[in-house]
């Protein structure tokens, strides 16, 4: 059974960066059915899809978010990972990490547990 | 850009049907899809591909889209079934969620 984990620092100063980790379990991040996602929810609000990523490294990323977004993988170590630089308050939020069946028209089938990052000095 | 409107809020008696409608241009031409979120949980796919389920997802969840609305139904509905609700698509290179909508079984 395929799962995600979600890890990183759950604190971190408004205009540093936020780094976290994917890490997949029980099956491979270069399966080819796959993109790897990560999506945030500020506390008390909606989703809100930050980019995905293929195992060969092809990223796409929200156009909101995009200028201060990086997507990798390392598939040596079945993982991927956000950062999300000059981070603010509004950062704030739940995140989730999830899977992608394919590019183009998908949805989001595996979740992970979610991280809190809150970001305050 | 691109976006998809849910109402807030949708209330419906036990063992009624419930309906959950996403909203957004030309939102029939793509694939909807539709995630159950209870509270401090992470979101779960209950609906694909505008109306297949997922293994494991009861019989009793739905979906149809067409023209500008996808629409997540929701038959003889439990207690279990409280939960957000939110739609999502697919537009040029980005993944759309709607602003979800708070199930409320009275």
């Amino acid at each position: 059974q395929l799962q995600l984990q979600e890890s990183g620092p759950g604190l971190v100063k408004p205009s540093e960066t936020l780094s976290l980790t994917c890490t997949v379990s029980g099956g491979s991040i270069s399966s080819s059915s796959y993109y790897w996602a990560w999506i945030r929810q500020p506390p008390g609000k909606g989703l809100d899809w930050i980019g995905s990523i293929y195992y060969s490294g092809s990223t796409y990323y929200n156009p909101s978010l995009k200028s201060r977004v990086t997507i990798s993988v390392d598939t040596s170590k079945n993982q991927f990972s956000l950062k999300l630089n000059s981070v603010t308050a509004a950062d704030t939020a739940m995140f989730y990490c999830a899977r992608r069946p394919g590019r183009g028209e998908s949805h989001f089938d595996l979740w992970g547990r979610g991280t809190l990052v809150t970001v305050s000095s | 850009s691109y976006e998809l409107t849910q109402p807030p809020s949708v209330s419906v008696s036990p063992g009624q049907t419930a309906s959950i409608t996403c909203s957004g241009d030309k939102l029939g031409d793509k694939y909807a899809s539709w995630y159950q979120q209870r509270p401090g949980q992470s979101p779960v796919l209950v609906i694909y591909q505008d109306n297949k389920r997922p293994s494991g997802i009861p019989e009793r969840f739905s979906g149809s889209n067409s023209g500008t609305t996808a629409t997540l139904t929701i038959s003889g509905t439990q207690a279990m079934d409280e939960a957000d609700y939110y739609c999502q698509a697919w537009d040029y290179s980005t993944d759309v969620f709607g602003g979800g909508t708070k199930l409320t079984v009275l």
